[in-house]
């Protein structure tokens, strides 16, 4: 069975300062990978897709950055947060881009 | 443009009451969208409860159903009898099985609370 790890549960973080967050699925080779973001009261956007290791496309501009090193991991980070990136961080995987999407449990994040 | 509106809530029954969270969407770019349902428990992740991709077809999933009407644009779920450890936020979301990120379109998220 696949599992879907990410890490950490939540960060509370100063305005300013860097950021990484990141995501680890077992049990299936070469998945396409998604980082999801809610803001409070949102609903779940679509940030980055991977469909393989080294490449990675940004759907939304947030001043986030993303990146695959491995065909199992995927990071989420910037070099200075905003308060607006506070949130909650999802993070997803799917067998192709046409099937449905598992997703981990999640990572709260608050810019202070 | 592409987008989903599904019933605001909270919304608040009793144990054993029927249900129905409303969900209708937009899809201007997408040819065949494929609709779900996901569901998050209290101190859970997102898991999935159904999907269906075909138009005219019915999912279901734990007593849930859901029927895809391409001509009135919606996906309601519904159960007959609901119970209180079906207490959760519920998602509605689109999909394009043609796109080329893969992403899936969210509604807002219905709050579901049973009441014994």
């Amino acid at each position: 069975a696949q599992t879907i790890h990410q890490w950490p549960v939540a960060e509370i973080k100063a305005v300013g300062s860097p950021l990484s967050l990141g995501c680890t699925i077992k049990g299936k080779s070469s998945p396409n990978l998604y980082w999801y973001w809610q803001a409070t009261g949102g609903t779940l956007q679509q940030l980055f897709y991977s469909i393989t290791v080294g490449q990675v496309e940004s759907v939304v501009q947030l001043n986030l950055s993303a990146s695959r090193p491995k065909d199992d991991q995927f990071i989420l980070s910037t070099e200075k947060l905003l308060l607006s990136h506070s949130g909650f961080y999802l993070c997803a995987w799917s067998r192709d881009r046409s099937y449905e999407q598992y997703f981990g449990p999640g990572t709260r994040l608050t810019v202070l | 443009g592409d987008s989903v509106t599904q019933t605001e809530g909270p919304v608040t029954v009793s144990e054993s009451e029927s249900l129905i969270i409303n969900c209708t969407y937009s899809a201007t770019s997408i040819a065949y969208p494929n609709l779900f349902w996901y569901v998050r428990y209290p101190g859970e992740g997102l898991q999935l409860l159904l999907k269906v991709i075909t138009a005219g077809q019915k999912g279901s999933s734990r007593g849930f159903e859901a029927t895809y009407n391409k001509e009135t644009t919606s996906f309601h779920l519904q159960k007959a009898s609901v119970q209180e450890s079906d207490s959760a936020v519920y998602y509605c979301a689109l999909g394009d099985p043609a796109g080329n990120t893969g992403k899936l379109i969210f509604g807002l998220g219905t709050t579901l609370q049973v009441q014994p």
